[in-house]
């Protein structure tokens, strides 16, 4: 059975850092893109980042390049974000996504969340 | 980048059939077959209906449909349950590989 598990959320100052970790199961890890995407209280969901199977490729939204790094330790079939930097408007339920195939662009599996708020 | 276009709500009465339509440009929905729909009920994460424009993974009813036109997607829900009751999102590729999703339709199953 594909599982994903997020962790690592929490409240942050602004312009503090934090760091999540998702942690998959049940499916080839190295084999599989995976993606972050997150959701404002209330909100929509926006694609935050994803990075590669191999972890040698990497892409972000213009709203967290610079401040965010998305790595991945496939020995222990886990997931990062590197959140730096951090502001009000990332307050949001961070998902991980499995992508579906390499060569397409949707998320079969999708983790519970992992809530982050950023606030003095 | 900009959302996305989604109606905010739409709203059925069971055993009727209801459309969600998902507007963007030529630099993302029309330009690629890499239209989605999730489906998210409150507090859950997001389920994936229909991938690829118009494809259902397995074990999602064939009530769900999907299908798109020039610039626009769209999600055909038929035959509505209650449980069909959530919100649902519509994502595409763009020309900057990258995803952007749409604001989300709530459904509502008078």
């Amino acid at each position: 059975e594909v599982q994903v598990v997020e962790s690592g959320g929490g409240l942050v100052q602004p312009g503090g850092s934090l760091r999540l970790s998702c942690v998959a199961s049940g499916f080839p890890f190295s084999a599989y893109a995976m993606n972050w995407v997150r959701q404002a209280p209330g909100n929509g969901l926006e694609w935050v980042s994803a990075i590669s199977g191999s972890g040698g490729t990497t892409l972000y939204a213009d709203s967290v390049k610079g401040r965010f790094t998305v790595s991945r330790d496939n020995s222990k079939n886990t997931l990062y974000l590197q959140m730096n930097s951090l502001r009000a408007e990332d307050t949001a339920v961070y998902y991980c996504a499995k992508k579906q195939a390499n060569w397409n662009h949707n998320f079969d599996f999708w983790g519970q969340g992992t809530l982050v708020i950023v606030s003095s | 980048q900009s959302a996305l276009t989604q109606p905010a709500s739409v709203s059925g009465s069971p055993g009727q059939s209801i459309t969600i339509s998902c507007t963007g440009t030529s630099s993302d929905v029309g330009g690629y077959n890499f239209v989605s729909w999730y489906q998210q009920h409150p507090g859950k994460a997001p389920k994936l209906m229909i991938y690829d424009v118009s494809n259902r993974p397995s074990g999602v009813s064939n009530r769900f449909s999907g299908s798109k036109s020039g610039n626009t997607a769209s999600l055909t829900i038929s035959g509505l349950q209650a449980e069909d009751e959530a919100d649902y999102y519509c994502s595409s590729y763009t020309s900057s590989n990258t995803l952007l999703f749409g604001g989300g339709t709530k459904l509502t199953v008078l």
